[in-house]
């Protein structure tokens, strides 16, 4: 079974510091992995995702993320924080076999202070 | 024009009372979903539908129950209402494989009094 672990429920951030989100996948298959954002009280944007093409996926507002599978993980990653950064992050892997569906992680609240 | 939409955006009503969520999509998507976020934002699939026919049903309560008229629409009416459905609802929509993403609503935020 599919499952992902977001390491970090709060991640606070300097604004013009790295931003750094992580998460850690299982599958027994190769997976699909997504990055959503979602602003308070507005829906979830897709930032990025990750289909077994190039490891190192670039993404929407400056934000990467690299697939390891040595290490499980699909963290995402910003060079410099911006105010308008400040969300909730999710983590998503997608089930690949018979119907497909999301697994959330449990979310990082990204805080930037000024 | 938006790609998915959802009515009403703020729901509040008594428990017991019945309701119901609207979910257009203008993708030309096959196949759409309803998610419930809790209090925690944790995020949990609900149902899915692949061109009008239910292929996820994720052991929700009898007293929710989706509607497909078309493959644009897919409509969530709740019977008896309790506390706990108070809750942000969101559908969405996507092509149907694993790698395509979903497109989300912007949410119906259903409190229960």
């Amino acid at each position: 079974a599919q499952s992902v672990t977001q390491l970090d429920s709060h991640v606070s951030v300097s604004e013009g510091t790295p931003v750094l989100l992580r998460c850690n996948y299982s599958s027994s298959y190769s997976p699909s992995l997504f990055w959503y954002v979602q602003h308070p009280n507005k829906g979830l944007q897709l930032l990025l995702k990750y289909t077994s093409a190039a490891t190192l996926v670039k993404g929407i507002n400056g934000f990467e993320a690299e697939f390891k599978k040595s290490e499980t993980s699909f963290h995402l990653t910003k060079p410099s924080a911006h105010m308008s950064d400040a969300a909730e992050y999710f983590c998503v892997v997608s089930t690949t076999s018979g119907t497909y569906k999301y697994i959330f992680g449990t979310g990082t609240r990204l805080k930037v202070l000024a | 024009d938006t790609a998915v939409s959802q009515t009403p955006k703020y729901l509040v009503t008594q428990m017991g009372n019945d309701k119901s969520i609207k979910c257009e999509q203008n993708l030309g998507h096959d196949t759409m979903y309803w998610y419930k976020q809790d209090s925690k934002k944790f995020l949990k699939i609900m149902f899915s539908y692949n061109n009008k026919e239910l292929i996820i049903n994720e052991t929700v309560p009898n007293r929710f129950s989706p509607k497909s008229p078309d493959k644009a629409h897919l409509n969530l009416h709740i019977n008896s209402l309790e506390l706990g459905d108070s809750a942000v609802y969101f559908c969405a929509s996507s092509l149907p494989s694993a790698g395509d993403e979903q497109f989300f609503g912007p949410g119906t935020r259903l409190t229960v009094l």
